[in-house]
């Protein structure tokens, strides 16, 4: 009965190919995030979605494109993948009057070749 | 441009032992603190959090120290156990700016 779950756990892809993270959290909460920790272990977050608008988007490409069909869900949707893009990315959720305190899913792990 | 800081690596302690884990912070508008812990193989989890209108807050096992002068916050683990064992990210956030900055992490292993 996972809080906070995404899929896949591991993918491994071509370069200039397009893929999808699925990310779909059960705890009810109203806002949901993307994380990229990179190869230097720093987590980064690059999308922020509250009652499905987006509040935050950090310097991250446009080929990175977060989508949510409803409050349980945000995708990740990576077009044209570099091999920079290789890391592990996490989805979060939280709710709003205590945002900070994130449930994590358990990560994918995204390799370009 | 790294805003959050954890210096050490890695920390190893004898079981029972107290562990203590370091951040420093370069933004004087952060005024929201948190640790979290992750296992391989997991997402980080929420561990404890202090507003910086406090110096301390304790749970448990578990207390966070902030010194707003020096920009730094310290995680005290009394005592360790094997089950510790895990990477501790420190992270530091505005009140009213959803954005989270974590540090690097700190590897702590807890010795039987």
């Amino acid at each position: 009965d996972t809080a906070v779950s995404q899929t896949p756990k591991y993918l491994v892809t071509q370069m200039g190919n397009d893929k999808s993270i699925k990310c779909e959290q059960n705890l009810g909460h109203d806002t949901m995030y993307w994380y990229k920790q990179d190869s230097k272990k720093f987590l980064k977050i690059m999308f922020s979605y509250n009652n499905k608008e987006l509040i935050i988007n950090e310097t991250v490409p446009n080929r990175f494109s977060p989508k949510s069909p409803d409050k349980a869900h945000l995708n990740l949707h990576i077009n044209s993948l570099e091999l920079g893009d290789s890391a592990v990315y996490f989805c979060a959720s939280s709710q709003s009057e205590k945002w900070a305190e994130a449930f994590f899913g358990q990560g994918t792990r995204l390799t370009v070749v | 441009d790294q805003q959050v800081k954890q210096n050490s690596p890695s920390l190893s302690v004898q079981e029972g032992r107290i562990s203590i884990l370091n951040c420093d912070y370069t933004n004087s508008m952060f005024d929201y603190f948190l640790w979290y812990k992750k296992y391989p193989a997991e997402g980080p989890t929420f561990l404890i959090s202090i507003s910086s209108i406090k110096d301390k807050n304790e749970d448990g096992r578990f207390t966070v120290f902030l010194n707003k002068s020096a920009k730094h916050l310290s995680l005290h683990i009394v005592p360790s156990q094997p089950g510790d064992s895990a990477v501790y990210f420190c992270a530091a956030s505005s009140y009213n700016n959803n954005d989270m900055r974590f540090g690097a992490g700190t590897r702590l292993t807890v010795k039987p």
